[in-house]
């Protein structure tokens, strides 16, 4: 089965410096990859979809990357604020066409 | 533009009572998916939906779920008996296909004593 993965443990970085969330997967390469963002209390908010031909793709201070050789994603807040405090989660897409989430990582941004 | 709405936003029963859960996907949206949030389990996809047709309800955990959708702008989830074992964020999202990013609503969370 198609599984994916997320560090379970809270990322505690101080303002300023760059985030970085590890998403690793297994099996055969997705076509693509979705990050969402999950406030508090609030659904999942999509962020960016990077596909298996893209090697990055950026979006304001974020950026995230695909390397099918590790079978991993990386995602990146640079410059992070507070307000980038969130759980941060990746999809990949089954064999069955279903959208299948990592647990999330939490990432907290110390002023 | 409205999102993806959905009620209530809590809901406290007893458990052996019927619960339904509401949502409204965003117009012109496609496809509609019901996930559930647990710690324990993370988010899972329940049923989803293309042009009110039932795709995939692999995700449904038992009989006592089960999930319509009468019109593209409408669905509900409904648990019968509910279990305390049920109690958890439920989602509902929508995209304007399965390559698409999904919207999600705010959930509903829950509870069954």
């Amino acid at each position: 089965s198609q599984k994916i993965e997320q560090n379970s443990e809270a990322l505690n970085i101080q303002e300023g410096k760059t985030a970085t969330l590890t998403c690793n997967y297994t099996n055969y390469s997705p076509a693509y990859l979705q990050w969402y963002r999950q406030d508090p209390g609030r659904g999942p908010v999509f962020l960016l979809l990077i596909r298996e031909n893209e090697k990055e793709k950026r979006k304001e201070r974020l950026k995230v990357t695909f390397d099918t050789t590790l079978k991993q994603s990386l995602f990146h807040i640079t410059a992070s604020q507070p307000a980038d405090s969130a759980t941060y989660l990746c999809a990949r897409m089954d064999s069955s066409y279903k959208l299948i989430f990592g647990s999330g990582t939490r990432l907290l941004v110390r002023p | 533009d409205a999102g993806v709405i959905q009620s209530p936003r809590h809901e406290v029963t007893e458990m052996g009572q019927e619960v339904t859960l509401r949502c409204k996907p965003i117009s012109g949206h496609d496809y509609l998916f019901w996930y559930r949030q647990t710690m324990m389990r993370g988010l899972e996809l329940l049923i989803y939906f293309n042009n009110n047709v039932p795709i995939d309800d692999s995700g449904m955990p038992e009989d006592r779920f089960s999930a319509k959708m009468p019109n593209a702008s409408f669905s509900t989830l409904k648990i019968q008996p509910s279990e305390p074992r049920d109690s958890a964020v439920y989602f509902c999202a929508s995209s304007l296909d399965n390559n698409q990013p999904q919207h999600f609503g705010d959930g509903t969370r829950l509870s069954i004593l």
